[in-house]
């Protein structure tokens, strides 16, 4: 079956330091990739996507690369402001009789102190 | 426009007693989800809808778990004699047709006692 593999937080910068949150998968068919945030108090929201190999998603400053060869979906950000404080989800979607099901990881909790 | 609804925002209720989660999904939205957060761990599949269908139960957790949808509108999530370890915060998430963008609700947390 499908999983998503994060690593494990809390991760904790300062200010404007560059962010990396690893994430890689194991798929059966050709998923698309997706990183999600959960902001404090806040609902699910799509952070950015990706649907086939090599493309890159971006957004608010932070980017994944789907990466086929090595099945991964690596989120990045140059530099981090106290607002991007969150937990980060990495998921993965493929069709199947569940519709376009995610599967998520275990969630990253960022902190970022100024 | 509108997003996602669910309610109650929060439950507090006894072992062994039943509970009702309910979904408002994004008017026009086909496809529905519900998924399980458990304390300090990923999301989990329960169940989706096409319409009122629900193609793959697989997902729920046990016999005591039931979800419908009417109206290609409105679902409600259905746990009985519920059990401490059914604790979690409940997400529905809806999307215009199965393979387009998923919304997510601010989720219902579910606490046993």
């Amino acid at each position: 079956g499908n999983s998503v593999t994060q690593m494990e937080g809390p991760v904790t910068l300062s200010e404007e330091a560059f962010l990396t949150i690893n994430c890689t998968y194991t798929a059966t068919g050709y998923p698309s990739l997706f990183w999600y945030v959960q902001y404090p108090g806040e609902g699910l929201q799509l952070l950015l996507k990706a649907t086939k190999a090599d493309d890159k998603g971006s957004n608010k400053g932070f980017e994944a690369t789907y990466r086929k060869e090595t099945t991964s979906f690596h989120l990045e950000k140059g530099s981090v402001q106290v607002s991007d404080s969150a937990v980060y989800f990495c998921a993965l979607s493929d069709w199947n009789n569940a519709g376009n099901m995610l599967t998520f990881g275990g969630g990253t909790r960022l902190m970022v102190k100024p | 426009g509108a997003g996602v609804s669910q309610s109650p925002s929060n439950k507090v209720t006894e072992k062994g007693k039943d509970v009702e989660l309910r979904c408002d999904p994004i008017s026009g939205h086909t496809a529905l989800y519900w998924y399980r957060q458990r304390l300090g761990q990923g999301l989990e599949f329960l169940i989706y809808f096409q319409g009122n269908s629900a193609p793959d139960k697989s997902g729920l957790p046990s016999d005591r778990f039931s979800a419908e949808r009417t109206g290609e509108s409105v679902s409600t999530l259905t746990i009985q004699r519920t059990q401490q370890e059914d604790s979690a915060v409940y997400l529905c998430a809806s999307s215009l047709e199965p393979s387009y963008e998923q919304y997510f609700g601010p989720g219902t947390r579910l606490t046993v006692t």
